[in-house]
């Protein structure tokens, strides 16, 4: 079983609707979680952290964290053609500030 | 404010040829560092992490080592090359003590060929 696991997409949204990106993970001692967006031929740009159980809002962007179910969630509202990118959940484990990544999810938002 | 640097951005080396990335931090002091490599459609791996001078853990076991001879340099080197190197290597940091995600340099894209 992977440590961090998403669905590679891609995931296609109209402009303007509301992107759900999904992760889960193995290690039920992780205690901080990421999100990163990288466009293609960039490197990963972090857009949102969640420590703890529930929702945390940043303009567009809300992160939801149920460590019971070992899953981390980020929703984009009103999506922009500027958002499709590549997100990738990241979970810190093993103990120690490494960060584990996922595959990611593409992002297409659609005209 | 604090910055990292990584270059070369991309680098084209033959199959036997040796390697030397070099990252740099400023505006810091004793942060954790890391070297990723993303290949192709793949996810970030791992290499080596650091949290200070000659202090260094590898991930993978490979043909790449990494050095930090300074406090906010950190090297990424291989002695022969092979084909099976290409990808997208990141350098990273995080504040000391803290838990916060990692901040990436913009990369280098290395083809072995």
């Amino acid at each position: 079983q992977k440590e961090v696991e998403q669905n590679s997409g891609p995931l296609s949204v109209p402009e303007g609707a509301i992107a759900s990106l999904n992760c889960t993970y193995s290690d039920r001692g992780s205690q901080s979680f990421f999100w990163y967006r990288q466009y293609s031929g960039k490197s990963p740009e972090l857009i949102m952290s969640i420590y703890s159980n529930g929702d945390k809002e940043d303009g567009r962007f809300t992160a939801q964290l149920n460590k019971a179910s070992q899953y981390v969630s980020l929703l984009i509202r009103d999506s922009q053609p500027s958002d499709s990118a590549t997100y990738l959940c990241a979970v810190m484990t093993g103990g120690g500030n490494k960060l584990t990544f996922g595959t990611g999810t593409q992002l297409k938002v659609e005209l | 404010s604090q910055t990292i640097h990584q270059w070369p951005a991309t680098l084209v080396q033959p199959v036997g040829s040796p390697l030397s990335l070099e990252c740099t931090v400023e505006g810091t002091s004793n942060p954790n560092l890391y070297w990723y490599r993303q290949a192709a459609g793949r996810g970030l791996q791992l290499l080596f992490y650091s949290v200070g001078i000659g202090q260094i853990s590898s991930e993978v076991p490979q043909n790449l080592s990494a050095s930090r001879p300074q406090d906010r340099q950190f090297i990424l080197s291989s002695k022969k090359l092979l084909l099976s190197d290409s990808g997208f290597y990141l350098c990273a940091w995080t504040p000391e003590t803290e838990t916060y995600g990692y901040t990436f340099g913009s990369g280098t894209r290395l083809t072995v060929v």
